[in-house]
């Protein structure tokens, strides 16, 4: 069955690195990706990462992917307080018809 | 490229009411989803179109939600008779294919009491 967990909070300084952990279950994922949603606002897609890969980096994101753990990180560096939202994990399983199944999403606060 | 539309953006209504709300997909998105988040949760799928077919609609209560997709382009989602749990935010999104290139909505939150 597929499940994603997430720590719930997490508060940083402004500045400093932030990283946001995920674990799943369904070693079938193909696709594993990061949405963030800011209040009263639909879910933006930050970054993707297709399960053959351990890491990518898009400008201050970076994704790291531990098949074995079945453990995804997001680490944002130089976290700004425009990144104070939520973020969500997201597993795809390239199944049938199988939709996005999302964690219940960790609140990122920046402190000034 | 114009994003995914919904409508209303805010919706109070009493229990045992009725509700509608209204989607329009990116176009040319064949996909579309509807999913519910309740405060403190992670969005939950209710039903999947693939253009004006039902994929999956597993977790969507029937007895009291109906969605349909006319021509596979726009799509509603009813709720007859809401519950005080179904205060949620509804989210529309769309995508090319399955599991690709979601597309969100800003979502409709809907407040029942």
């Amino acid at each position: 069955g597929e499940d994603v967990e997430q720590s719930l909070f997490l508060s940083v300084r402004e500045g400093d690195s932030s990283v946001i952990n995920c674990t799943y279950t369904d070693s079938s994922s193909t696709y594993l990706y990061w949405y963030k949603q800011e209040p009263g606002a639909g879910l933006q897609l930050l970054t993707y990462i297709f399960s053959n890969m351990d890491m990518k980096q898009d400008q201050r994101l970076t994704v790291l992917l531990n098949k074995k753990d079945k453990h995804l990180s997001l680490r944002i560096a130089d976290t700004q307080t425009g990144d104070s939202a939520i973020y969500f994990c997201a597993e795809f399983v390239n199944s049938g018809n199988t939709p996005l199944v999302f964690g219940k999403g960790t609140r990122l606060s920046v402190i000034a | 490229e114009a994003g995914v539309a919904q409508s209303p953006r805010y919706k109070i209504i009493e229990k045992r009411q009725s509700v509608a709300f209204w989607c329009n997909p990116i176009s040319g998105h064949a996909t579309l989803y509807w999913y519910q988040q309740i405060l403190g949760q992670g969005p939950k799928l209710l039903i999947q179109f693939q253009n004006n077919g039902v994929v999956d609609d597993s977790q969507l209560p029937k007895d009291r939600f109906s969605a349909e997709r006319l021509k596979g382009v726009d799509s509603t989602l009813k709720i007859q008779p809401a519950k005080l749990e179904d205060s949620a935010v509804y989210l529309c999104a769309s995508s090319v294919g399955t599991g690709f290139g979601y597309t969100f909505g800003s979502g409709t939150r809907l407040t029942v009491v």
